[in-house]
């Protein structure tokens, strides 16, 4: 069974530029939350998908948008990229309607802006 | 709002010795806490969590956590520490989804565990 997985595994962007991160729930997961993690720092909850919709959303600028598929696979997208921006990005699934909201987490994908 | 605060970026201890990491956090709604570990370079691993019932709750690897009401706190301790424990711990607590709610995590700023031989 395979976990959460997450693509690609490192990324080097430029300023101004834009960049798309693929995650894969956990086989039988419904809902996708991406979080950033900052050197240094705790994972911050970016925005949550659940049924193709975007159901929660932390203090993050329109900048960062996303995506979920049919098939419960989910986009983040980040446009005009600052440096700021350098994190890893995690990715965690979960199945809605549980009653402990345990939420499996991906490897990450590491963005560089320079 | 939801937050965590975990005393301690940094804590070092023998290998053998008793790990505490403390955490503690704020919710205006009854929480649900969790504790994480990240190993260097991974992503998140779901050491244990506490919903409702009994307030002393066992994860993997020998680790357990007190649910502490009164005072909103929920330390992870080990009785023994390994050296393979060494990794970086994230206390978070949430909402209990339903309704409304999705359940987000809010996550306190980590602290780094150092286990000497």
């Amino acid at each position: 069974d395979a976990g959460v997985t997450q693509s690609p595994t490192h990324l080097i962007k430029t300023r101004g530029q834009q960049v798309t991160l693929r995650c894969s729930p956990k086989s039988g997961h419904d809902t996708v939350s991406w979080y950033q993690q900052a050197l240094g720092q705790g994972p911050q909850f970016i925005f949550q998908y659940y049924e193709e919709e975007e159901r929660q959303r932390g203090n993050f600028p329109d900048r960062f948008s996303g995506h979920q598929f049919p098939n419960y696979s989910s986009e983040l997208n980040v446009n005009a990229l600052l440096l700021g921006d350098s994190a890893l990005y995690l990715c965690a699934s979960s199945l809605r309607g549980t009653s402990y909201n345990e939420q499996f987490f991906g490897p990450g994908t590491r963005l560089t802006v320079l | 709002a939801q937050s965590v605060t975990q005393l301690g970026s940094h804590v070092s201890v023998s290998e053998g010795a008793l790990v505490l990491l403390r955490c503690n956090y704020s919710s205006s709604v009854p929480p649900y806490l969790f504790w994480y570990v990240q190993y260097p370079n991974q992503g998140l691993q779901l050491l244990l969590k506490y919903t409702t019932g009994a307030t002393l709750v066992k994860g993997i690897n020998g680790f357990e956590a007190e649910f502490k009401k009164s005072e909103t706190s929920f330390h992870l301790t080990k009785p023994s520490a390994h050296m393979s424990d060494a990794a970086e711990y994230f206390c978070a607590v949430s909402d209990r989804p339903g309704g409304t709610s999705y359940g987000k995590l809010t996550f306190g700023q980590g602290t780094i565990l150092t286990v000497h031989p």
